[in-house]
């Protein structure tokens, strides 16, 4: 099966500025979680996303947002970039049911600078 | 709310072996997780633990105590490529698949 993956994988944006992300799960899985990894904070849990639907979302401001379609591909959408926003973007996916075992298969990330 | 503690570096020697400490609160704990990052790269799983006691991998055995939310991670006959970062991570019940992560653990192993 193919891993995860996610595009693009560098982007450099201007504060103010707005910036899309794509994730493609491992086929046959439903749920797409994204998270931000700093050095300073490590990884921080942003949203996940389960049969389209946003099921859990983290302590992000609303300039963070994603979606997800009905292929399970996701999306996440950050408006009014700030330079804190600088970060390596990770996209997991899992299958999302089936219990408490729900392994997370990380993709490559996305490295998004702010300038 | 939830927190988890894990020390920020470990140094190590080739073919010793060093236990990874990780400390949590949770409200409604579902499972932990360890996973490994090596520099540049993206975590990969290691193990999972939702009942108390131990579970090993070949050379990586991890621990848990629900009552004392606390959990090791064991690293059996270090070899060089174990440097990385090593990262504890908790679900909490009802919170779908969503992980919550340490800093993570920056292990350095030296010949």
């Amino acid at each position: 099966k193919a891993g995860v993956t996610q595009t693009p994988r560098y982007l450099i944006k201007t504060r103010g500025q707005q910036v899309t992300l794509s994730c493609s799960p491992i086929s046959g899985h439903r749920s797409v979680s994204w998270y931000q990894q700093t050095p300073g904070q490590g990884l921080q849990f942003l949203f996940e996303y389960f049969s389209e639907t946003q099921r859990n979302k983290g302590n992000f401001p609303g300039r963070f947002s994603g979606r997800q379609f009905s292929n399970s591909r996701s999306e996440m959408n950050v408006s009014t970039l700030e330079l804190g926003d600088s970060a390596l973007y990770l996209c997991a996916s899992s299958p999302g049911t089936g219990g408490a075992y729900n392994e997370q298969f990380f993709g490559p990330g996305t490295r998004l600078t702010v300038l | 709310g939830q927190n988890i503690d894990q020390p920020t570096e470990m140094t190590a020697t080739e073919g010793a072996i060093v236990q990874i400490n990780c400390t949590y609160q949770t409200s409604g704990f579902n499972g932990l997780f360890w996973y490994q990052q090596h520099a540049g790269e993206a975590p990969t799983f290691l193990s999972y633990n939702v009942l108390d006691g131990l579970e090993e991998k070949g050379r990586f055995s991890s621990f848990l105590s629900r009552s004392k939310g606390y959990s090791y991670l064991l690293l059996k006959e270090l070899q060089m490529k174990d440097s990385a970062s090593y990262l504890c991570a908790v679900r909490d019940r009802g919170a779908g698949t969503a992980l919550i992560f340490g800093k993570g653990t920056t292990l350095s192993v030296s010949s």
